[in-house]
């Protein structure tokens, strides 16, 4: 199953972007780039998908680098209600379209 | 309002009793999802369905069962022979198991002392 690696904490002001790594050097070329994020305590909700371009929705840009061995999720302006665990998730044909969680990325976001 | 349901919410058995987990949803969503997340670790997927009457194993189904008489339910039973069966459970569900997103319920922390 292909893997992600991510930085295991990172921390923001409130008010201003903030950007979330993630490398995913082994990804192939069907794989799909997944963000979700998990708030406390709670389910994770989905944020964002791509495949080679560039992706803007209402919650987040993400940025997929050329060769595609790594990415860019982009909050914009972080809010409180933005600190949650933020995962980045290769979704692999190869390997029935499931979802592998890594331990993602703790985002604390200070007022 | 459309959702997935999980209950309850908290969950606390004897070791050597088995429980079961439920999962409803009316999002009308053909594939559903039983995963588990142990203390600052990721989701590990339990065992999914992509379609009533079918299910397959994920990549820790040892000690656990699953069925999908319904479209809208796919409860999760955590048996005896799990060994370490306390940990927060969480069911989602998609269109289809080829869809994008995933819906997550609020998920049901089990503990078994």
């Amino acid at each position: 199953d292909a893997k992600t690696t991510q930085p295991n904490s990172m921390e923001s002001n409130e008010e201003e972007p903030v950007h979330l790594p993630c490398n995913h050097s082994t990804i192939s070329g069907t794989d799909y780039i997944h963000w979700y994020r998990q708030l406390p305590s709670q389910g994770p909700e989905y944020v964002i998908h791509g495949l080679t371009s560039n992706v803007n929705n209402r919650m987040a840009s993400l940025a997929i680098a050329e060769d595609r061995k790594s990415s860019t999720l982009i909050l914009h302006r972080a809010t409180l209600r933005d600190a949650a665990v933020y995962y980045c998730i290769l979704r692999s044909v190869e390997y029935g379209n499931k979802l592998v969680f890594g331990a993602g990325t703790i985002l604390r976001v200070k007022s | 309002d459309g959702g997935i349901t999980q209950s309850p919410k908290y969950l606390f058995r004897k070791e050597g009793q088995n429980v079961t987990l439920s999962c409803e949803q009316n999002l009308n969503h053909d594939a559903m999802y039983w995963y588990r997340q142990d203390p600052g670790q990721g989701l590990r997927l339990i065992y999914y369905s992509q379609i009533v009457n079918d299910f397959q194993k994920g990549d820790i189904a040892e000690g656990y069962s699953v069925s999908r008489e319904k479209k809208e339910s796919f409860p999760l039973t955590v048996t005896s022979a799990q060994k370490n069966p306390t940990a927060f459970y969480l069911c989602a569900s998609s269109i289809s198991s080829v869809a994008y997103e995933q819906y997550f319920g609020p998920g049901t922390r089990l503990t078994v002392t």
